[in-house]
C-alpha cells in the first residue's frame, strides 16, 4: 500500500551542528506535506508545510525541501539546540475532499550539548 | 492561537469499564477532527475523521462500536473506549482543522490511556 516512511530512525548531533532528516513517500498523488516535532508524552506539533508545487520553503531555523521526482522530502534545522531534541515525523496528504494525514515512521533526534 | 486541548491528560481505568475523552479547540471553529492513538515508539495511526454534526468516518480496522466519537459541536469532540480492556492502553491524540487552516492539522497534547 501507499505510504510514508523515513530512512534514518536516529539521528544523533552536536549542539550547533545542523541536522538533515529524510523522508520518502510513495503515494504519487501526494501534494502537500507537513513536518511536525513531537516531544516525549505530548502531541505533534507543527513545524513547517510545503506544497508540490514548491521545492524549497524556509522557516525560522528550519528549511524543508521536496524532491518530487524522487518523491523524497527533508527537513533541515540549523545550529541545532537541546530542545530540538525530539520525534519528527513527515506526513502527506493528497489533497481533494480527503484531509487525512499519512504519517510517516518517525526520526528521533538526538541533541548532545 | 489554533489551541487544542484534551482531557484528561491521563486516565486508568479497570478492564471492562468506559472512558471518555475529550478534545477541545480552544479559540478556533474546528470543522474537521481526527482522531488517532500511538503505540510506544511508533507512529500516528488514524482511528477515524469526524466533521460537525455528523457520522465519524472510521478508518478500516477501527472497530466504531467499540470507539465512539460524538463531534456535537464546533469545539468539542469526544472519544468513548467502550468495555476497554488492557490491548487497548495507548496514547490518543486528537487533532482539529478549520476552513482557514488548510490541510494543516493542530494537535491536542494526548491521553494517555491505561487499563488494568
Amino acid at each position: 500500500g501507499e505510504s510514508v516512511g523515513l530512512h534514518l530512525p536516529t539521528l544523533s548531533v552536536q549542539e550547533g551542528d545542523n541536522s538533515i532528516i529524510n523522508c520518502a513517500y510513495s503515494n504519487s498523488a501526494s501534494d502537500y506535506f507537513i513536518w511536525y516535532k513531537q516531544e516525549s508524552g505530548k502531541g505533534p506539533q507543527f513545524i513547517i508545510d510545503i506544497r508540490s508545487n514548491m521545492d524549497k520553503r524556509q522557516g525560522q531555523r528550519v528549511t524543508v525541501l521536496l524532491n518530487k521526482t524522487v518523491k523524497h522530502l527533508s527537513l533541515q534545522i540549523a545550529a541545532t539546540q537541546p530542545g530540538d531534541s525530539a520525534v519528527y515525523f513527515c506526513a502527506e496528504n493528497s489533497g481533494g475532499s480527503n484531509y487525512k494525514l499519512t504519517f510517516g515512521k518517525g526520526t528521533l533526534l538526538t541533541v548532545n550539548p | 492561537g489554533a489551541v487544542v486541548s484534551q482531557h484528561p491528560s491521563w486516565v486508568i481505568c479497570k478492564s471492562g469499564t468506559s472512558v471518555k475523552i475529550e478534545c477541545r479547540s480552544l479559540d478556533f471553529q474546528a470543522t474537521t477532527m481526527f482522531w488517532y492513538r500511538q503505540f510506544p515508539k511508533q507512529s500516528l495511526m488514524l482511528m477515524a475523521t469526524s466533521n460537525e454534526g455528523s457520522k465519524a468516518t472510521y478508518e478500516q480496522g477501527v472497530e466504531k462500536d467499540k470507539f465512539l466519537i460524538n463531534h456535537a459541536s464546533l469545539t468539542l469532540s469526544t472519544l468513548t473506549v467502550t468495555s476497554a480492556h488492557p490491548e487497548d492502553s495507548s496514547f490518543y491524540i486528537c487533532s482539529a482543522r478549520d476552513l482557514t487552516s488548510g490541510r494543516k492539522q493542530y494537535f491536542g497534547p494526548g491521553t494517555r490511556l491505561t487499563v488494568t
